[in-house]
């Protein structure tokens, strides 16, 4: 079985800054790792996924996380937010004999402000 | 726009009663699994379904069952309605069993119970 823990409930970041949200999982076997968008109202968006290979992983609307093995750990940044990126953020984890069954972790709010 | 699409989009029951929502995956998607995401958390894994049988279910009671179709549709059925039931249920569908394509998930359907 696999589980998720985001350290942050709720992140305040100001427009241009960089964010940075931490995701750990722990697992007793091979994971694929996921970071999701949610914003208001509608579903979850992926953002990027690692599955193997290189563990600096780059996903879209200019979003990157790395994959670290030894502290497991798949914390996700962004250079410079915008105020669009106001949104939930979830991180999610499945393991190699289980793929599609994600299990989240409680989410990340992010709060840009000017 | 995910190709991935749930109905209806808000529903109001009363405790006690029966529910079904339904969802219309990506053509050709032959895994399709279902989440209960309840206020402030994350979604959590009810069950999933492959070839239209059951591949793995969550931490969920038998009153919440499903179906899937050949023509890709599915359903999630909720008998003796709680209070605690009331959340946004999010189906999402991929290729499964051995593929890593990516889960796509619908905008979801909230229900209130009360």
């Amino acid at each position: 079985a696999q589980s998720v823990t985001q350290l942050d409930s709720q992140v305040p970041v100001f427009e241009e800054a960089p964010v940075e949200l931490r995701c750990n999982y722990s697992s007793s076997v091979s994971v694929y790792l996921f970071w999701y968008v949610q914003y208001p109202n509608q579903g979850l968006q992926l953002l990027l996924k690692y599955l193997s290979g290189s563990t600096l992983v780059k996903g879209i609307n200019g979003f990157e996380a790395e994959f670290n093995k030894s502290q497991t750990s798949f914390h996700l940044r962004k250079p410079s937010v915008h105020i669009s990126d106001t949104a939930e953020y979830f991180c999610a984890v499945t393991g190699t004999d289980s793929w599609g069954k994600l299990q989240f972790g409680a989410g990340t709010q992010v709060v840009v402000t000017p | 726009e995910t190709g991935v699409t749930q109905s209806p989009t808000h529903l109001i029951k009363t405790r006690g009663q029966q529910v079904t929502l339904r969802c219309s995956s990506q053509s050709g998607h032959n895994t399709v699994s279902w989440y209960q995401q309840a206020l402030g958390q994350g979604p959590q894994f009810i069950f999933q379904y492959y070839r239209e049988e059951e591949n793995g279910r969550g931490n969920f009671p038998p009153r919440f069952s499903g179906l899937q179709f050949p023509n890709y549709s599915s359903e999630l059925n909720v008998n003796a309605l709680e209070l605690d039931d009331s959340a946004l249920y999010l189906c999402a569908s991929n290729l499964g069993q051995g593929s890593t394509t990516e889960a796509f998930f619908g905008q979801g359907t909230r229900l209130t119970v009360v």
